[in-house]
């Protein structure tokens, strides 16, 4: 019943490295959305995708990236990781229109520290 | 802007103690509201979508309530299995297909 899957649950980076989070959904939907979620901020939304190679910004884009080649696959790219991008990635993933008898489903979420 | 807050921040209960969750949103045109259940360390599941005015959902102890200014989350007769931080979201009809949400209340029931 695996809907949205992402690569890792757990990570662990230097700072400055380059930092890929990948997150493949099976539903064969048109939207894909990455959020950071941290204490007492709640989920913000970084980018997000309503089909392949088109994206846009969220509240927080800066200091990552995007890629949607495929229309399953959605990557989160960290071009230079740093300590304060430590958090919990999101991904989610929702059909267009959605809100309609229908909702986003959420990946398990990608833990990330950067030391 | 689109905005969401969710009260109280934390609500501890006894097992079998029925409260309320709320959220309070402000959005330029409601396509629809959210609610999502998260366990720590995971990611959010959803729960249930409300589209407008005076409509409600049920899911097992779980009631989701909706007017033009706030949604109610109302658990009756909770269990220890039902701990965990409730998420409320908005999608606004116009604009990007985004959901914002709120910062969740953190729920804990007590055997």
């Amino acid at each position: 019943d695996v809907k949205v899957t992402q690569s890792s649950r757990y990570l662990v980076k230097r700072t400055g490295e380059k930092v890929f989070l990948e997150c493949v959904q099976d539903m064969d939907h048109e939207n894909m959305f990455w959020y950071r979620q941290d204490p007492g901020l709640g989920l913000r939304l970084i980018y997000f995708s309503y089909d392949v190679k088109m994206k846009e910004k969220g509240d927080i884009p800066e200091g990552y990236s995007v890629s949607r080649e495929k229309k399953e696959r959605f990557s989160l790219i960290l071009e230079s990781a740093s300590t304060n991008q430590t958090s919990m990635y999101l991904c989610a993933a929702g059909p267009t229109g959605f809100g309609g008898n229908t909702e986003a489903f959420f990946g398990q979420g990608t833990r990330l520290t950067v030391v | 802007e689109d905005q969401v807050t969710q009260s109280p921040e934390a609500l501890r209960l006894q097992e079998g103690e029925s409260s309320s969750l709320n959220c309070s949103y402000t959005v330029s045109g409601l396509r629809g509201l959210f609610w999502y259940r998260q366990d720590p360390g995971k990611g959010p599941e959803f729960l249930f979508t409300l589209y407008s005015a005076g409509e409600e959902k049920e899911k097992e102890r779980l009631k989701a309530t909706l007017t033009k200014k706030e949604s109610f989350l109302h658990i009756t007769a909770p269990k220890p299995e039902d701990s965990a931080t409730y998420l409320c979201a908005v999608q606004a009809t116009k604009g990007a297909q985004k959901l914002v949400f709120g910062q969740g209340t953190r729920l804990t029931i007590n055997p």
